[in-house]
């Protein structure tokens, strides 16, 4: 149980273009998403925290209107990456929490974002 | 301020036991995980742990010491698999995970 999915798994795309990617919680429902973003050999960075039905919560640094977070439903967030740039390239993860187990977070596969 | 303190990088032999340790520093404390996390792929969870003591679970035991500030996860039987990195990633007052960068372990035959 308690599986997180992300589409795509990797994307490629061009300066200045715009890239949706989906966090789904498939066999449980999620009050609660986070999304993170990983550079190469670094520790997980927490972009913000998405509540369903309401506005997600940007930690310090990261552009609000830059990185759009909806989190539509109980199953669904989705974060839009707006006028990409190749700095804006890196691994992307999501992470859901069931509330089952003592605010266990469980991570999606990623999702690798290259700009050119 | 917030900071975890892990070794980067630890080298064991395939069928051993390796212990990593973490140390912490959170604006309060909700409970300490760990996570396995293979190279390009997302973390998996581990462990939790809220109470001082050891947890034991098939090869992996994760252990908490709260005055201390100190946890260790501990790896048995080593296979090649378990070539990953392991985040120590305790949780705040506001139930957040803080991370580290990890300590990246090598598995050798």
């Amino acid at each position: 149980g308690a599986v997180v999915s992300q589409h795509p798994s990797w994307v490629i795309c061009k300066s200045g273009t715009s890239v949706k990617i989906e966090c789904r919680s498939l066999d449980f429902q999620a009050t609660t998403m986070f999304w993170y973003r990983q550079f190469p050999k670094q520790s997980l960075m927490l972009m913000a925290t998405s509540n369903e039905g309401s506005k997600a919560t940007y930690e310090q640094g990261v552009e609000k209107d830059k990185f759009l977070i909806n989190h539509a439903s109980l199953t669904l967030s989705t974060l839009t990456v707006t006028s990409a740039h190749p700095e804006d390239s890196s691994f992307y993860i999501c992470s859901a929490r069931s509330g089952k187990i003592a605010y266990e977070q469980y991570f999606g596969p990623g999702t690798r974002l290259t700009v050119t | 301020g917030q900071n975890i303190d892990q070794p980067t990088e630890m080298t064991a032999t395939e069928g051993a036991i390796v212990q990593i340790n973490c140390t912490y520093q959170t604006s309060g404390f909700n409970g300490l995980f760990w996570y396995q996390q293979h190279a390009g792929e997302a973390p998996t969870f581990l462990s939790y742990n809220v109470l001082d003591g050891l947890e034991e679970k098939g090869r992996f035991s994760s252990f908490l010491s709260r005055s201390k500030g100190y946890s260790y996860l501990l790896l048995k039987e080593l296979q090649m698999k378990d070539s990953a990195s392991y985040l120590c990633a305790p949780m705040d007052s506001n139930y957040q995970l803080i991370w580290g960068a990890g300590t990246k372990l090598i598995i050798k035959p």
